[in-house]
């Protein structure tokens, strides 16, 4: 079935660190893959997206390429700030009407 | 638009009681989730409707809670009774089926504390 594995947590980080968070799906089909973070005490909010292979989804300074060839999708940004500090998770959709999520990896910046 | 508004934010109930949980989807959108969220078992799609029609509920963890759908803009979770273990946060969301590359809108969410 359709699943999606990201890294553990927590990360911590050193304000402007360059952070990378894994993630890899399995998938029937074409999945969109997706980004979405929780700031503390909110909802999941929509990161960034990428519908097919070899698109890059990107905001707010951080990016994720769709790597169809290593089914991966891996969140980066260049350079973190305190404001980032948040739970991150990956997740994908297919056909079906169904959001598959990761585990959600916490992310802490420490100026 | 207003985005997905759940209500109440915070509930304190004590075990027994009976508990609602209420969320107004965004308007035109024709699929609605309830997911709950705790530290061990993470994100979990209890239920989703489509066009207010039920869909699959095989996520509703037992008979305590049930899940309507009135009409296109008003869903409730309910529990009765409701258990310590029921403690988590609640998030509703909702999607247009346009196409598989839209993400759902989720709502702020309802941290439900059972006592």
């Amino acid at each position: 079935g359709d699943s999606v594995t990201q890294m553990e947590g927590p990360v911590t980080l050193s304000e402007e660190a360059f952070l990378t968070i894994n993630c890899t799906y399995t998938a029937t089909g074409y999945p969109s893959l997706f980004w979405y973070v929780q700031y503390p005490g909110e909802g999941l909010q929509l990161l960034l997206k990428a519908t097919k292979a070899d698109d890059k989804g990107s905001n707010k300074g951080f990016e994720a390429t769709y790597r169809k060839e290593t089914t991966s999708f891996h969140l980066e940004k260049g350079s973190v700030q305190v404001s980032d500090s948040a739970v991150y998770f990956c997740a994908l959709r297919t056909g079906a009407n169904n959001l598959f999520f990761g585990t959600g990896t916490r992310l802490t910046v420490i100026p | 638009d207003a985005g997905v508004i759940q209500s109440p934010r915070h509930e304190v109930t004590e075990m027994g009681q009976e508990v609602t949980l209420r969320c107004k989807p965004i308007s035109g959108h024709d699929y609605l989730f309830w997911y709950r969220q705790t530290m061990m078992r993470g994100l979990e799609l209890l239920i989703y409707f489509n066009n207010n029609v039920p869909i699959d509920d095989s996520g509703m963890p037992e008979d305590r809670f049930s899940a309507k759908m009135p009409n296109a803009s008003f869903s409730t979770l309910k529990i009765q009774p409701s258990e310590p273990r029921d403690s988590a946060v609640y998030f509703c969301a909702s999607s247009f089926f346009g196409a598989s590359n839209n993400g759902y809108t989720f709502g702020s969410g309802t941290r439900l504390t059972v006592v």
